[in-house]
């Protein structure tokens, strides 16, 4: 079946780096753009980034821009968000989520269960 | 402050209709479609519609999505104790380029 398992998380002191994992089965990964979603603990939902499907394009949020970076490896179908100059702020669940379809506009329709990420000195 | 307004709280008793709003602007729901999610505590979101009125497979048609202009609506009829969660609204924004959310609304069944 159509999974997204993420791992990577953990607890890191602010100003530190993480490098988080999404690994994709059960479909054609390479066909597919992929976003990181991020939630606070008890918070929304926040989108934190994407990744267009042959990885020509990238957008990520304000709130990230310059310290996180989204990359894929469609060879390993996996999805990758390095995280540098963490703050407390960042500390939340992060999520991997698939679009909709080809594009990246029309829906998030597949999520991973999450990997925690705690910043914290 | 989430770029698209939910009301924080929503109820309603078994077998009523409960429907929750969700506003924004003309770059983000006036341009694009919407999605609703449902969060089941401790749970990752579950996408419950999209482009407005679609829903993927599996999804009750007791769930239903509607939108006009710069706003959106998510429709649950025959209301179950397990549709207890909070609900999520989200479009692409053209101006951001990202995804926007609301800031969720929390539905208790009474």
């Amino acid at each position: 079946q159509v999974q997204l398992v993420e791992s990577g998380g953990g607890v890191v002191r602010p100003g530190r780096s993480l490098r988080l994992s999404c690994a994709a089965s059960g479909f054609t990964f390479n066909n597919f753009g992929i976003h990181w979603v991020r939630q606070a603990p008890g918070r929304g939902l926040e989108w934190v980034a994407v990744i267009w499907f042959d990885g020509t394009k990238k957008f990520s949020a304000a709130s990230v821009k310059g310290r996180f970076t989204i990359s894929r490896d469609n060879s390993k179908s996996t999805l990758y968000l390095q995280m540098n100059s963490l703050r407390v702020e960042d500390t939340a669940v992060y999520y991997c989520v698939r679009s909709l379809g080809p594009t990246v506009y029309n829906g998030l329709d597949v999520w991973g269960q999450g990997t925690t990420v705690i910043v914290s000195s | 402050q989430s770029v698209l307004t939910q009301p924080p709280s929503a109820s309603g008793t078994p077998g009523q209709r409960v429907t929750i709003s969700c506003s924004g602007s003309r770059s983000n729901i006036g341009s694009n479609a919407v999605n609703w999610f449902q969060q089941l505590p401790g749970a990752a979101p579950k996408l419950l519609t999209y482009s407005h009125d679609q829903r993927p497979s599996g999804v009750p048609d007791r769930f239903s999505g509607s939108k006009s202009g710069t706003s959106a609506s998510l429709a649950i009829s025959g209301l179950q104790s397990e549709d207890e969660a909070d609900y999520y609204c989200a479009a692409w924004d053209d101006s951001l380029n990202g995804w926007v959310f609301g800031g969720g609304t929390k539905l208790t069944v009474l």
